[in-house]
Parts: structure tokens; sequence; C-alpha cells
């Protein structure tokens, strides 16, 4: 079946400017996350939401970054006013169970550049 | 906080030969996973092998194993017979047993494994 896909592949930003990245998860899977990747550093969560049929839980949204989850597999990480730092490839992860531990399948990324 | 250690920016190996790949990481929590994930160029991170802290055991998966040193805090791969498909970004990633899954990556080492 399909895993996960992100678009656009590559997005470049002028200083300044918002962003959404887009995140197509697996069918059925009920949380996501996002994941900033920076050349040399580790990686760290951004963002996640968990859903179920009542509610949605969306976790450490802070400052200019925050996810829309406009559909049960669709997630949209918009930052807001742009700096060059935040240059890096943005992931996408999901997986099939809020608890516990369940593997996180990721999507391929779109790298950011900010000029 | 939890931090995770990759000292080995890049590493390359014969093909049919022996690497190990090193990770440390810095946690106050008893209980956790640990995972290794392959990133070919341009492609998606892949679970390559996962441990879970409670089980002494090392973790194998064919040509793949580690080596799980809880009081060290430290957790090796070692890939056999290294094959030119293993050419990839290596990441350790630490995971909370309880709380949000979100995981914490290492900056990673790049494998080549040569002809």
């Amino acid at each position: 079946g399909a895993g996960v896909s992100q678009s656009p592949r590559y997005k470049v930003a002028k200083r300044g400017r918002d962003v959404a990245l887009r995140c197509d998860s697996i069918s059925g899977h009920v949380t996501l996350y996002w994941y900033r990747q920076t050349l040399g550093q580790g990686s760290e969560v951004l963002t996640y939401s968990q859903s179920d049929a009542q509610r949605d839980k969306s976790g450490r949204p802070s400052g200019r970054f925050s996810a829309e989850r406009p559909e049960r597999s669709v997630s949209t990480l918009k930052i807001q006013r742009t700096e060059q730092g935040d240059s890096a490839v943005y992931l996408c992860a999901s997986s099939s169970g809020p608890v516990s531990y369940n593997e996180q399948f990721f999507g391929p990324g779109t790298r950011l550049t900010v000029l | 906080a939890q931090t995770v250690t990759q000292s080995q920016p890049e590493m390359s190996v014969q093909e049919a030969e022996t690497v190990t790949l090193s990770c440390t990481y810095d946690t106050s929590e008893n209980n956790y996973y640990l995972f290794w994930y392959k990133q070919p160029p341009s492609r998606q991170m892949i679970l390559v092998i996962r441990q879970e802290a409670y089980k002494q055991q090392n973790a194998t998966e064919n040509r793949f194993s580690v080596n799980f040193q809880k009081a060290a805090k430290s957790f090796s791969l070692k890939i056999s017979d290294s094959q030119l498909g293993d050419t990839a970004m290596y990441f350790c990633a630490f995971m909370k047993h309880r709380g949000p899954n979100d995981m914490r990556f290492g900056a990673g080492t790049r494998l080549t494994v040569k002809p």
C-alpha cells in the first residue's frame, strides 16, 4: 500500500514569508508527527497530533510553528514569518496507535531553504 | 531532556566486511526504546532495528545486530557482511516508554560500502 508522502519535496521561501508543508499519512494511522532534521544535528519533534472519533490533541505547537489536520490522514505544517534558521528537512511520520509503542513510518521529507 | 549522540559523522567499509556504528544517549528514564533507522539517499527513513530497554537480550535482524549497554547508555549497531545497498545515513533514536511517543534522533552517520 501507499506509504507516507509529503509535498512539496523542495521549497524555497523568502525570509519573512509563511510556508505550508503537506503530509499524507498511511490510511488508518491515528498519530501524525512533524520532525525537523538539521544537517549535522539531531532531529526532534516539532508537533504531533493524535485523533480518534472524538477529539484531536496537538502537542507542543510553539510560536511560529503550527499543524493543522483537515482530514484524518492529512496534516499541514505551517511556519509563519520564516527565518534563515528554519532551513532544514521537515519529516512527517505516522503511526497506527496513540499509546505505547507503535512503529512510526516516515515520509521522504520536504527540504526547506529560507533565503 | 534526552540527548542522542552519534560521534562518527562518516564511515566506510568494504563490501562483505563488518562495521559498527556508535550511539550514546542521555536520559533519566528507566524504561524506553532505542532504534536505528536507515535513510538511503533521497529516500525516506526506514526502521532497521529496535531495542526495548527492559530487555537485556540484544536485538538482531538478519545482518543487523545491536550491542545495548544500559548502564553505559550505549547502543551500537553492527552490520555484518556489508552490502552495497547498505550505503545510507544511519540514525540512532530514543523514545520514552510512556507519554508522547515522539523520538529524538542523533545527527546521523553516513555509511559508504565500497565494492
